[in-house]
C-alpha cells in the first residue's frame, strides 16, 4: 500500500512570492490534515478535511493560507504572499475517518523564505 | 483543552541501555494518548496510542508506555536501545469519543544513541 505523498520535498523561494505544496494521501482515507512543524517543535494543525469539506480550519491564516481538496482525494496548500516566518515543514496526514484514528504521515515539504 | 508537556528536549544513553522519554499530559476529559516517533527528513510514524483499553500499551520495534491517571503521565519506554531507536520522539493528546477533537503534540524529545 502507498503511502502519504507529499510534493516538493523541499522549496525555497523569496518572500512574497507565492508557493503551493501537493498531498496525495493513502487510498480509501477519507480525512486528511495539513500540519507546520516549526523547527523544534511538533506538528500544529492547520486544517482538517473530512471528503472535500474543511471541518477545521481554526489554526489556518487566512489572509495568505489557503487549501482545498477537491473531489476528497488530494488536496493543495498555498501560501501568497510567503513571509519569512513560514520557513518550517508542512505535513500532510491522512486517516480513514475520523480524527482519533491513526494518522498517517507523509514525508513533509520544507520550505525556507529568505 | 489538552496539553502536552514531554521533560528534556534532549535524551542520550548507550547502547542496549534502558530508553526512558516522559510525556505529562493535561486534560479536562478523558484522554487518549500517543506516541509518535519522526526519523531524519521523514514523516512521524504512530509508535503506539493509548485508547482507554489497557493501561499498559506495547507498541512497535520493543516500545511500550504506560497510562498512569493518578499521575497524569504517558511515559515511553524500551528495555534496551539499538542504535536505530535515534530519532525525535513525541507525545501528543486529544479527547477520547470527540469526533470533533485535533490531537496536540508535544515539543518532541530527541533521543541520543551512544555505542
Amino acid at each position: 500500500e502507498a503511502g502519504v505523498v507529499q510534493s516538493p520535498r523541499y522549496k525555497i523561494i523569496e518572500k512574497k512570492q507565492p508557493v503551493a505544496f501537493w498531498c496525495n494521501p493513502i487510498s480509501g482515507h477519507n480525512t486528511l490534515y495539513w500540519y507546520r512543524q516549526n523547527l523544534g517543535q511538533g506538528p500544529e494543525l492547520l486544517i482538517r478535511y473530512e471528503n472535500e469539506e474543511a471541518v477545521d480550519d481554526s489554526q489556518l491564516p487566512k489572509d495568505r493560507f489557503s487549501a482545498e481538496r477537491l473531489k476528497g482525494v488530494d488536496s493543495t496548500l498555498k501560501i501568497q504572499p510567503a513571509e519569512l516566518g513560514d520557513s518550517a515543514v508542512y505535513l500532510c496526514a491522512s486517516s480513514k475517518t475520523r480524527n482519533t484514528d491513526t494518522q498517517y504521515f507523509g514525508p513533509g515539504t520544507r520550505l525556507t523564505v529568505l | 483543552a489538552q496539553s502536552v508537556t514531554q521533560l528534556g528536549s534532549h535524551v542520550s544513553v548507550s547502547e542496549g541501555a534502558l530508553v526512558l522519554l516522559r510525556c505529562n499530559y493535561s486534560s479536562s476529559v478523558p484522554p487518549y494518548l500517543f506516541w509518535y516517533v519522526q526519523y531524519p527528513n521523514q514523516g512521524l510514524q504512530l509508535l503506539l496510542k493509548y485508547t482507554s483499553a489497557a493501561t499498559l500499551v506495547k507498541g512497535i520495534n520493543g516500545f511500550e508506555a504506560e497510562f498512569k491517571k493518578s499521575e497524569t503521565s504517558f511515559h515511553l519506554t524500551k528495555p534496551s536501545a539499538h542504535m536505530s531507536d535515534a530519532a525525535e520522539y513525541f507525545c501528543a493528546v486529544s479527547a477520547a469519543y470527540s469526533s470533533a477533537s485535533k490531537i496536540i503534540f508535544g515539543s518532541g524529545t530527541r533521543l541520543s544513541i551512544r555505542p
